[in-house]
């Protein structure tokens, strides 16, 4: 079972699009959290959020906890915001379920 | 970025032989965690530590072992590496005592490539 759905897992996109991925989640949380991992591996802390909405630069999170929902929005997509995506629930004992991420491309 | 260093950072080996991996982090993070990612699969907990000493199992703990003598370092060790131990090893901390919400954040390890031949 998979307690963190992503979708779409694969995303191709226009330069300049509006680009929304998004999380579900079947566990009670405290926190979630989205990962960035570059073509290269190495992955990035993101956004963690409990509630409500976080903005920083063209990137925006978002969570409703009662639909157990949350979207990871990029504005004016860019080559250099291709990458895999992952969303990631922090549950009781500060473990962390993730989700299989999604792949984007920003096409020039 | 949070001071997370693995080693080594590729390794091949043979089934059948013991391989440890290192994770070193200059954070002074109260838990470690040790990750396998896998095509088709998010990352998945081996195991995790929450002090010295203290550790516990993850949902993919079989064949593996660790370690964590000093609050910087977590080692995992496969005691005898089969070929379905080929992944790429993952080393992350993280610190909820700290009394603000993004430090619950996870930060990660450049990642371990390892492949049993």
């Amino acid at each position: 079972k998979n307690e963190v759905e992503q979708s779409p897992q694969n995303l191709t996109a226009q330069e300049g699009e509006f680009i929304t991925i998004n999380c579900s989640y079947s566990v009670g949380i405290s926190a979630l959290h989205w990962l960035q991992q570059h073509p290269g591996g190495g992955i990035v802390s993101l956004f963690m959020l409990s509630s409500g909405k976080k903005k920083h630069g063209r990137l925006i999170a978002t969570i409703n906890i009662q639909e157990k929902h949350s979207s990871l929005h990029i504005t004016a997509s860019h080559p250099r915001d291709s990458a895999v995506y992952i969303c990631a629930v922090r549950v009781t004992g500060n473990q962390f379920y993730f989700g299989t991420g999604t792949s984007l491309t920003v096409i020039p | 970025d949070a001071g997370i260093t693995q080693s080594p950072r590729h390794k091949v080996t043979e089934t059948g032989t013991p391989v440890t991996l290192r994770c070193h982090q200059t954070e002074n993070h109260r838990y470690m965690y040790w990750y396998r990612q896998d095509p088709g699969h998010g990352l998945r907990l081996i195991h995790y530590s929450y002090g010295v000493k203290d550790t516990d199992k993850g949902e993919v703990s079989d064949g593996y072992s660790v370690s964590r003598s000093k609050t910087e370092d977590f080692l995992l060790t496969l005691e005898s590496a089969t070929s379905s131990q080929t992944s790429v090893y993952f080393c992350a901390i993280s610190d909820p005592t700290r009394g603000r919400v993004n430090y619950n954040e996870q930060f990660f390890g450049p990642g371990t490539r390892l492949t049993v031949l």
